[in-house]
This record gives C-alpha cells, structure tokens and sequence, in this order.
C-alpha cells in the first residue's frame, strides 16, 4: 500500500502568517486529498488535487484561503493562508491505496497564536 | 452532497463484550465505506471497508454489514480488548465526479474496560 510522508508534524504561527504543507507519495497516484480535522472533531475534505489541473474545493473551502499545488504525481502541498486562531487543527493529505482503501498523511497539527 | 451520522458518540464496554458502531448515508450513489480507527495524535488507520455489491464482509473479530435498501451500514467488534479502545469513524465515498471524496461520520469514542 502506498506510503505518506507528510510534514511539518505539527507548527505554531502567528495569525495573519501562511503555513505549508507537504506530502510525498512513494508511489505515483491521480489523485490527492486534502482533510482538516478540527479539534475533537471528525474529518473533513477541503480539497482534491490533480496532477495538471486546478484543485477542487469542497463547500466552504476556497482557493485564495487554501492553495494547493500538485507539480508531479507523487508531490502534493496546502498551503493555509492569512492564519487565524479558527484555522487551528489537524490537516492531513490521503491517496487511494493498494486494494481500493485509502490511506492518510501522519497529519500536521497547526496552533495559530 | 452526502451526508453521514453515526451513533453512538460514545460507547463503553467491558472487556470481551462486543460493540456495534452504526452509520446511516443519504446520497444513494456512495457505493464505498470505510471504518476508520484513530489513536489519540495518530493518523486514522483503516481497519475495514465495504463495497456496495457486498452485504456483509469479516476480517477476524471486526465485521462491518451494509444495507442498501435502508442505508445504513454497522461496524461490529466482537470480544473486545482494551487496545481496541480508540475513536472509530465511518465514512462513505462515491465514483463518478465525486470518486476518492469521503464524507466522515462524527466519530465514536470506545472505551474498553479491562
């Protein structure tokens, strides 16, 4: 099954700053998903990215907040942009995986102050 | 869109007893579903899915059954441990346009008492 290295593990930041994040897949895949996990809650898609195409935004996600680049197909970033304390959370990325299942990202936990 | 509600929020159990873990979806075209197993400040792992095509599947003591007709679909985890103890999501997923997305539930938090 394919296998994520996602990074930073966790962050601090300042509000009005911008955080990136970056997965790397040890396999090529199409696709890429980008979650959020608010504090105690469950997950929730933001965005999928496309090797050559614009990303797609899920209801309530907009590009200019979170901007995604897809270069190659196995490389993925969000970027999450002018941070406040409401962007605090987990994000993390996703790919299918062998059999059909999907796997995440270890996740980076962003505190913005 | 899909929507996902899952029930219990939480759910204790002793040691060895079972647990059932229920999920209901409203868009009829979500043909995948995962079980989802989170540890605290970990990752979600998958521990089980199914398929549309499939009413029941079972790998060692975690079953999950689907029913189509009334859309609802069920983890069950048989002779619990305490190291099954985590939060358990669920999640449905569709094809077409909308292949890969998943919509999660909100999570249920099981504690297994030894």
């Amino acid at each position: 099954s394919a296998v994520i290295s996602q990074k930073p593990s966790r962050d601090i930041c300042q509000r009005g700053t911008s955080l990136t994040i970056q997965c790397q897949v040890d396999s090529q895949v199409t696709m890429m998903f980008w979650y959020r996990q608010q504090p105690g809650q469950s997950l929730t898609l933001i965005a999928t990215a496309n090797q050559g195409s614009e990303a797609t935004y899920e209801s309530g996600f907009v590009i200019d907040k979170f901007p995604i680049s897809r270069p190659n197909l196995t490389f993925s970033t969000l970027t999450v942009s002018n941070l406040s304390p409401e962007d605090s959370s987990i994000y993390l990325c996703s790919v299918e995986s062998g059999g059909g299942g999907y796997t995440f990202g270890s996740g980076t936990r962003l505190t913005v102050v | 869109g899909e929507n996902v509600e899952q029930h219990p929020s939480t759910l204790s159990v002793q040691e060895g007893d079972s647990a059932v873990i229920k999920c209901t979806y409203s868009d009829s075209a979500s043909n995948y579903f995962p079980w989802y197993k989170q540890e605290l400040g970990k990752r979600p792992q998958l521990i089980i899915d199914i398929r549309s095509n499939v009413g029941e599947k079972k790998d060692q003591r975690i079953a999950v059954t689907l029913n189509k007709t009334a859309k609802h679909f069920s983890l069950h985890i048989t002779e619990t441990q305490p190291e099954d103890s985590a939060v358990y999501f669920c999640a449905a997923g569709a094809g077409g346009t909308s292949y890969g997305k998943l919509t999660f539930g909100q999570g249920t938090i099981l504690t297994v008492h030894p």
